[in-house]
């Protein structure tokens, strides 16, 4: 059975641009997190999305935005990049019947110029 | 934000010898889980232990929880070189996302 996947790897953007991340969950899993991961400030909760709706978000500002698609892979939008946007961002996705088990695919590292 | 502190930060250990990390945590939960992540790619889960249990077993990894203390334990026993990661714990509350601790690193010398 494949794992979470993200797309791209890696990512070289400037300041002010917009930027894309993709992920496709496990098959049969509903639920899809996203996690920013920037040097020193530890895993932060982003967006969570079950069904096509935006479930929660964490203390991010609007121009960090997504969605989820019916076939329940999603996207992570943020705009008017910025230096501190540079981390890695880690999807992740889950069963609810496996309590809250998330299953984390291998990450797309952003680098904001 | 974080829910909790990891510790140590930092261990480093021998080959063979048990390695063990805790985590101490903020608020209600209805589990904690350990993960563990390789050269910052993605997080690879260990184990999870709901609130209603004290101790757990998964081959090598042994996680106690200590919900009056809100704290948490992974021991690893008989280490390898290949444990070498970051090691997180993560909690999960009545909203569904994780919240991490700040983690350990973990080297495992030959």
């Amino acid at each position: 059975e494949a794992g979470v996947t993200q797309s791209p790897t890696h990512l070289i953007k400037t300041r002010g641009q917009q930027v894309t991340l993709r992920c496709s969950p496990i098959s049969g899993h509903t639920s899809v997190y996203w996690y920013q991961q920037a040097l020193g400030l530890g895993l932060q909760f982003l967006l969570w999305y079950d069904e096509g709706e935006e479930r929660n978000r964490g203390n991010f500002p609007p121009r960090f935005s997504g969605r989820q698609f019916p076939n329940y892979s999603s996207e992570l939008n943020v705009n008017a990049l910025e230096l501190e946007d540079s981390a890695l961002y880690l999807c992740a996705s889950s069963y609810f019947r496996e309590g809250n088990t998330q299953y984390f695919g291998p990450g797309t590292r952003l680098t904001v110029l | 934000s974080q829910q909790g502190e990891e510790d140590p930060q930092a261990l480093s250990i021998q080959e063979g010898e048990n390695a063990t990390m805790n985590c101490s945590y903020k608020t209600s939960i209805n589990n904690l889980q350990w993960y563990r992540q390789n050269s910052g790619r993605g997080l690879v889960h260990l184990i999870l232990i709901r609130s209603n249990e004290r101790e757990k077993h998964s081959g090598r990894l042994r996680v106690t929880l200590d919900t009056s203390k809100k704290s948490s334990s992974l021991l690893i026993t008989a280490s390898r070189a290949a444990d070498t990661a970051s090691y997180f714990c993560a909690t999960a509350g009545s909203a569904r996302q994780l919240t991490f601790g700040s983690g350990t690193q973990l080297t495992v010398l030959p």
